[in-house]
């Protein structure tokens, strides 16, 4: 089974400021796909960004970007000018060849104003 | 948003009880998914379904069966419920062709006393 490992159970950021969440990884597979998503209080996990293995351009969604380092099975996401409604508990998830998903154990980010 | 519904969205129940909580979904997907959800272990996959009458365990299938005889429903059962199994469940199904990510229901809090 593949793991999944984010380091930070917590983190703080200033508004406007930017923040880097690390997610670390563990598998023998060459294809795969990794996604964050994020789950605000109201319990709704929401997709933030996903990247898919085999390619090597970082994927970006308007402020939100990866750092995939694939031989380092690494996954960071960077959150630039960072918004009160980013505030938030963030997974990193990992969908192996048999469409099964691993989840993170979550990094709860908190914004201050 | 996708189609998703859980049912119950909240339930309360006594050791010792079975326990069936519903996913529905609208989208006609293939894959449907159930997890749990505790602090400290992000989502973990209790089992997962990839076509009608297919099913597989995931990483903590004990204590829970499932059944999908059709493809909009997904039935997760507690068969024997334990205080253990107090938790926050989520069903998901698979993203839409060439997708990959998975879109997610409102979540069911399920105690037991």
């Amino acid at each position: 089974a593949q793991t999944v490992t984010q380091s930070q159970p917590e983190m703080s950021v200033q508004e406007a400021e930017t923040v880097t969440l690390s997610c670390t990884y563990d598998t023998s597979e060459s294809d795969y796909y990794l996604f964050w998503y994020k789950q605000p209080p109201s319990r709704q996990m929401i997709l933030v960004i996903r990247q898919e293995a085999y390619k090597q351009q970082n994927a970006t969604e308007n402020r939100f970007s990866v750092n995939f380092q694939k031989a380092a099975k690494s996954f960071s996401l960077k959150i630039s000018d960072s918004q009160l409604g980013d505030a938030a508990m963030y997974f990193c998830a990992y969908e192996d060849n048999f469409n099964k998903f691993y989840f993170g154990s979550g990094t709860k980010l908190n914004v201050k104003p | 948003d996708a189609g998703i519904t859980q049912s119950p969205r909240h339930k309360v129940t006594e050791t010792g009880t079975p326990v069936t909580l519903r996913c529905h979904q609208t989208e006609n997907h293939r894959y449907m998914y159930w997890y749990r959800q505790d602090p400290g272990h992000g989502l973990r996959l209790i089992h997962y379904s990839y076509g009608v009458k297919d099913t597989d365990k995931g990483e903590v299938s004990d204590g829970y069966s499932v059944s999908r005889s059709k493809t909009e429903d997904f039935l997760l059962t507690l068969e024997s419920a334990t205080s253990s199994q107090t938790s926050v469940y989520f069903c998901a199904i698979g993203g839409l062709a060439g997708s990959y990510e998975q879109y997610f229901g409102p979540g069911t809090r399920l105690t037991v006393t």
